[in-house]
């Protein structure tokens, strides 16, 4: 069954990095996923697509600080130079050809 | 730049339908590269992803709601719509569409009580 997993929380300090984990489940390692934020109040932002191979796509507007890679099942948000508006509830999302699904959300809190 | 705008009614009743539309400007819902669908997100919880269209009108449901959904699209309107019957307090959510691909968008929601 096609699901992704993702940590509940997460917590960084203003101007440092921070890594968001998104787990494909078994069978699906191959699958490309997209990020998606969402700051408190409002509606979802999409990030990016996300490859198995490492290469991803950013939507408009969203800056470089914003990137991603994969190893495996794993697919990771990396967030540079964190901010404060960076604080917000993040999502990956996967498909295949009839079904799309999303993780439980990481909430990230910046220190 | 592409627009999503979610319309219909913020209050319906239990056991009735829910029908909402999606207005799309900035890009035509007849483009073979994307899909348009909809998402839930009830109080307090995650994004749940409710069904999807493709651009020849085909679509696909999430299985714990297909017996109760309905999606279409009126592309002379650029718009899909979304229909939920026998409706519940648990169904009570903001409601997203949303279109789907690289880049992927989100209208602003629309928030959807079910209550008598």
């Amino acid at each position: 069954q096609l699901m992704v997993t993702q940590s509940p929380s997460a917590s960084a300090s203003l101007g440092a990095s921070v890594t968001l984990t998104c787990t494909l489940s078994s069978g699906h390692s191959s699958y490309a996923i997209t990020w998606h934020q969402q700051q408190p109040e409002k509606g979802p932002r999409f990030l990016m697509k996300l490859d198995s191979d490492g290469s991803h796509t950013r939507g408009a507007g969203i800056p470089d600080r914003f990137s991603g890679s994969s190893s495996g099942a794993e697919r990771y948000l990396i967030i540079s130079s964190l901010q404060s508006e960076d604080e917000a509830d993040y999502y990956c999302q996967t498909w295949d050809s009839f079904i799309r699904v999303f993780g439980g959300g990481t909430k990230l809190t910046v220190l | 730049q592409v627009r999503l705008q979610e319309s219909g009614p913020g209050l319906v009743k239990p056991s009735e339908t829910l029908s909402l539309t999606c207005t799309v400007s900035g890009g035509s819902i007849s483009d073979s590269n994307y899909y348009w669908g909809w998402v839930r997100q009830p109080p307090g919880k995650g994004l749940a992803w409710i069904g999807t269209i493709n651009y020849g009108g085909a679509t696909d449901y999430n299985p714990s709601l297909k017996s109760r959904l309905t999606i279409s699209m009126d592309t002379s309107q650029n718009q899909f719509s979304l229909s939920v019957t026998s409706v519940t307090a648990a169904d009570t959510a903001v409601y997203y569409c949303a279109r789907w691909g690289s880049p992927s968008y989100w209208g602003q929601g629309i928030r959807v009580n079910v209550s008598s």
